[in-house]
């Protein structure tokens, strides 16, 4: 079954703490993303790549870090410095950069961070 | 950075066809239009892309004027399962971020 999976579902981390939130992809895609998504909003990009080794800020990277190590693999760091890090968290890939392809998306992870 | 534009909200009943209309007035002679699909606490899902003209698949149809300075995602017979929100996107592989950008999009209710 391909697809994107992202773990765990629901996250809980006390504050001060860093959190890393996992993406893998098995499409064979070069391209990967992260959204943030707060309630009733729209997605805000986080951070995207193109391909391995090389990844591009979003609109707000602030507070966040990520790798591309592994063509598979696009995981996201909040760290501590993430003013307001609770939100929902969405990956996604696609073969090329979005525009002209759709973007395939993982189920989310919610983080609750108190 | 190319901006799109869609109503907050729209109301429906089961059965009826429902159009959403998306501006795009800056969209670049390359930019394709792009619509997701999403439910509460899941990931968008893919509708349907188009260029210009019409483009239609099983779930929904996809009109382009001439211009391109809009599009309007047609879904055909709605039922209660397709009140979810539905958002606009342009770009395309060059303009990259450009379209990434999901904006607010528009929440559809259905009621029976």
């Amino acid at each position: 079954d391909g697809g994107i999976t992202q773990s765990p579902k629901y996250l809980f981390r006390k504050e001060g703490q860093n959190v890393t939130l996992s993406c893998e992809q098995n499409l064979n895609h070069d391209a990967m993303y992260w959204y943030r998504q707060d309630p009733g909003q729209g997605l805000r990009l986080i951070y995207y790549s193109q391909i391995v080794n090389d990844f591009q800020k979003g609109d707000i990277a602030e507070g966040y870090s990520v790798s591309r190590e592994k063509k598979e693999s696009f995981p996201l760091t909040v760290t501590s410095a993430q003013k307001n890090p609770t939100a929902f968290y969405l990956c996604a890939s696609s073969p090329g950069l979005a525009g002209a392809y759709e973007q395939y998306f993982g189920p989310g992870t919610r983080l609750t961070v108190t | 950075l190319a901006k799109t534009t869609q109503p907050i909200s729209m109301d429906s009943y089961e059965g009826q066809e429902v159009n959403i209309t998306c501006s795009h007035n800056n969209i670049a002679t390359n930019d394709y239009i792009t619509w997701y699909q999403q439910f509460p606490s899941q990931g968008p899902r893919f509708i349907i892309q188009g260029y210009k003209t019409k483009v239609t698949n099983e779930v929904a149809s996809l009109f382009i004027p001439a211009d391109r300075k809009s599009s309007t995602l047609s879904l055909p017979r709605v039922s209660l399962s397709d009140t979810a929100v539905y958002y606009c996107l342009v770009g395309d592989e060059d303009t990259g971020r450009r379209a990434l950008t999901f904006g607010s999009g528009t929440r559809l209710q259905v009621q029976p």
